[in-house]
């Protein structure tokens, strides 16, 4: 399984850049990594998804290096309503992966 | 695009109930299907995986008997928690995902908070 290491939580002011960085050190060669955003008592809510290099859309960044064992989330200017939790996600062809933690992330005004 | 609708959102029964949740997507094609379960402040917990017309695929440790999954076609799959007890009581999750290649990603529905009494 394409396990994920992520750090617990994090705090931000609001209208600051913030990064999240996610660990996926046995990713495979076909796998594509996929952040979600998720809300108390909803579902997880698609962001951006990359493979390598630099994926930008209107709401995020995703960073990956060459060695694609780690990647990067950046979400410019938060609000607070950008107060949630945030899961990376290695999708392989297979179907086999594995929700980590998340990231529970607080905007502080 | 890729809405997933999930229904119902709440649901309230006796223990001993069977209780169905259905997972619609409205607007695309779902090949798989995913049923998740979670706790409060934990993450999402894979519990089956199923594809259109054929036997889901449960994770270790999931009751196939308990947690009835029918994926009778390419939009509609369906969760039966059968003979429901206190310790079924959990948010229920699904996820849709059309295509077979591994750039798709997953969009969910909006759970089922489920409580038994």
């Amino acid at each position: 399984l394409a396990k994920t290491t992520q750090p617990i939580s994090m705090d931000s002011y609001e209208g600051q850049e913030v990064n999240i960085t996610c660990s996926h050190n046995n990713i495979a060669t076909n796998d594509y990594i996929t952040w979600y955003q998720q809300f108390p008592s909803q579902g997880p809510r698609f962001i951006i998804q990359g493979y390598k290099t630099k994926v930008t859309n209107e709401v995020a960044s995703l960073f990956i290096p060459a060695d694609r064992k780690s990647s990067t989330l950046s979400l410019p200017r938060v609000s607070l309503s950008d107060t949630a939790v945030y899961y990376c996600l290695v999708e392989p062809r297979g179907n086999q992966f594995y929700f980590g933690t998340g990231t529970s992330l607080t905007v502080i005004p | 695009g890729a809405v997933v609708s999930q229904h119902p959102s709440w649901v309230i029964c006796k223990s001993g109930t069977s209780v169905k949740i259905e997972c619609r997507s409205l607007d695309f094609q779902a090949t798989t299907m995913f049923w998740y379960r979670q706790f409060p402040k934990q993450s999402l917990m894979l519990m089956a995986t199923s594809n259109e017309g054929s036997k889901a695929t449960y994770e270790q440790g999931v009751e196939k008997d308990k947690f009835l999954i029918n994926h009778a076609s390419l939009t509609l799959s369906t969760l039966t928690v059968t003979s429901a007890h206190p310790e079924d009581s959990s948010f229920y999750i699904c996820s849709a995902k059309g295509g077979f290649s591994g750039n798709q990603p997953q969009h969910f529905g909006d759970g089922t908070r489920l409580s038994i009494l």
